[in-house]
């Protein structure tokens, strides 16, 4: 029973093209993030969404677009990729505003643009 | 701005103790998380200080004192499993977290 699970693990794209990674939790919680993890391991915080509302918008390219049909489920979609956006991209959830604490992650998503 | 500050490496003898310092400087402060992040894995809750002192989880505990603007990690009784890069991250706000580089630790046998 994986609390936060996303797919795909891995991805390898080239340049240009657009994809797509999925994101669900089933830890009840109101809150899911998305995350970027470069190669030097910096956790940088991208979006976060509390009960389908998008409350934190940090400066990422708008080639970046998140969804979140109801508050299990996140989605990140990148349009016309670059090579710096390879890195690993995590989903994360919490529970209620105080909650963020107390982050549950998902195993991670490997993008590499070629 | 808001940052933390950790060492970038720190290297300890299995079964020893360990202590992983995070200084943070950040416009409101309502708990020091610690987390933990084995190579090719997921960072992992470990714990979570937001009242001065000592928090006690097994063999890991966490320190935090708010008018130093410092918390510590402290890793006892080093296990090779415990090499991993560790995280603390600082709530300042409703729903945001502000991370620190990571320190990874090196266990030696």
């Amino acid at each position: 029973d994986t609390a936060v699970s996303q797919t795909p693990k891995y991805l390898v794209t080239q340049m240009g093209n657009d994809k797509s990674i999925k994101c669900e939790q089933n830890l009840g919680h109101d809150t899911m993030y998305w995350y970027k993890q470069d190669s030097k391991k910096f956790l940088k915080i991208m979006f976060s969404y509390n009960n389908k509302e998008l409350i934190i918008n940090e400066t990422v390219p708008n080639r970046f677009s998140p969804k979140s049909p109801d508050k299990a489920h996140l989605n990140l979609h990148i349009n016309s990729l670059e090579l710096g956006d390879s890195a690993v991209y995590f989903c994360a959830s919490s529970q209620g505003a105080s909650g963020a604490n107390v982050l549950t992650f998902g195993a991670g998503s490997r993008l590499t643009v070629l | 701005g808001q940052s933390l500050e950790q060492p970038s490496e720190v290297t300890a003898v299995e079964g020893a103790i360990v202590q992983i310092n995070c200084t943070y400087q950040t416009s409101g402060f309502y708990g020091l998380s610690w987390y933990q992040q084995h190579d090719g894995g997921a960072p992992t809750f470990l714990s979570y200080n937001a009242l001065d002192g000592l928090e006690e989880t097994g063999r890991f505990s966490s320190f935090l004192s708010r008018s130093d603007s410092y918390g510590y990690l402290l890793l006892q009784e080093l296990q090779m499993k415990d090499s991993a890069s560790y995280f603390c991250a600082v709530r300042p706000s409703n729903y945001q977290l502000i991370w620190g580089a990571g320190t990874k630790l090196i266990i030696k046998p």
